[in-house]
């Protein structure tokens, strides 16, 4: 199976901050890449599709980019919606990975 | 508007057995992936099964055997039957509509919790 590893588990900071999460596959997984943002006590959302494609609604602040095995996902200035958890998932191959999770928090 | 909830969440015993159930709307669903992830409480996301449009059905090692996905299209539903749980079976469990762009709709979720 494919291993998504992401980085950091945590991060402290704060509004306006630029922010950058990295995501890394154990393997190629192309652009098969998704970007999920979770709030507590919610399902979460997804942001991006195919490593660098928002989804309908999602703010431009947010982007990705990567391919085969290295992904990032930055926020260009933190807002504060933003503080949330975020996850990378893989859907190249069927067992449909997700990241650890990157918390964001307050600094 | 699309919409997936999902039910039948609940305390079962370890080795029992438990059956969830998705209902969607606003979509043509026998064209649609369905996929179901759980999350243990304060945990992170893991992907526990999918289901094709032609049946074809899919699961990590960790509940191979174990769980069973199925879909009614004339109900608009899947269905998830987790046989022989464990206490690492407890979360949320939540499934999702899957297209080209990832998973992207969500229920809200089902709690199931495995305990004696």
């Amino acid at each position: 199976d494919i291993q998504m590893t992401q980085s950091p588990s945590t991060l402290s900071v704060s509004v306006g901050d630029r922010v950058t999460i990295t995501c890394r596959a154990s393997q190629s997984v192309s652009n098969w890449l998704a970007w999920y943002q979770q709030k507590s006590g919610k399902a979460p959302k997804l942001l991006i599709y195919m490593a660098s494609r928002l989804d309908s609604g999602v703010p431009s602040r947010f982007s990705g980019s990567g391919s085969g095995t290295e992904f990032t996902l930055t926020i260009s200035s933190l807002q504060p919606d933003d503080f949330a958890t975020y996850y990378c998932q893989q859907y190249n191959s069927y067992s449909y990975t997700f990241g650890q999770g990157t918390k964001l928090e307050i600094k | 508007e699309v919409q997936l909830v999902e039910s039948g969440g609940g305390l079962v015993q370890p080795g029992g057995s438990l059956r969830l159930s998705c209902a969607t709307s606003g979509f043509t669903f026998d064209t649609y992936d369905i996929h179901w992830v759980r999350q243990p409480t304060g945990k992170g996301l893991e992907w526990v099964s999918a289901i094709g449009t032609v049946d074809d059905t899919y699961y990590p090692d960790s509940v191979k055997g174990r769980f069973s996905i199925s879909r009614e299209n004339a109900k608009r539903s899947s269905f998830l039957l987790l046989t022989n749980v464990r206490a690492g079976d407890t979360g949320v469990y939540y499934c999702a509509r899957k297209t080209v762009a990832g998973l992207d709709h969500w229920g809200p979720g089902t709690l199931v919790t495995v305990s004696s």
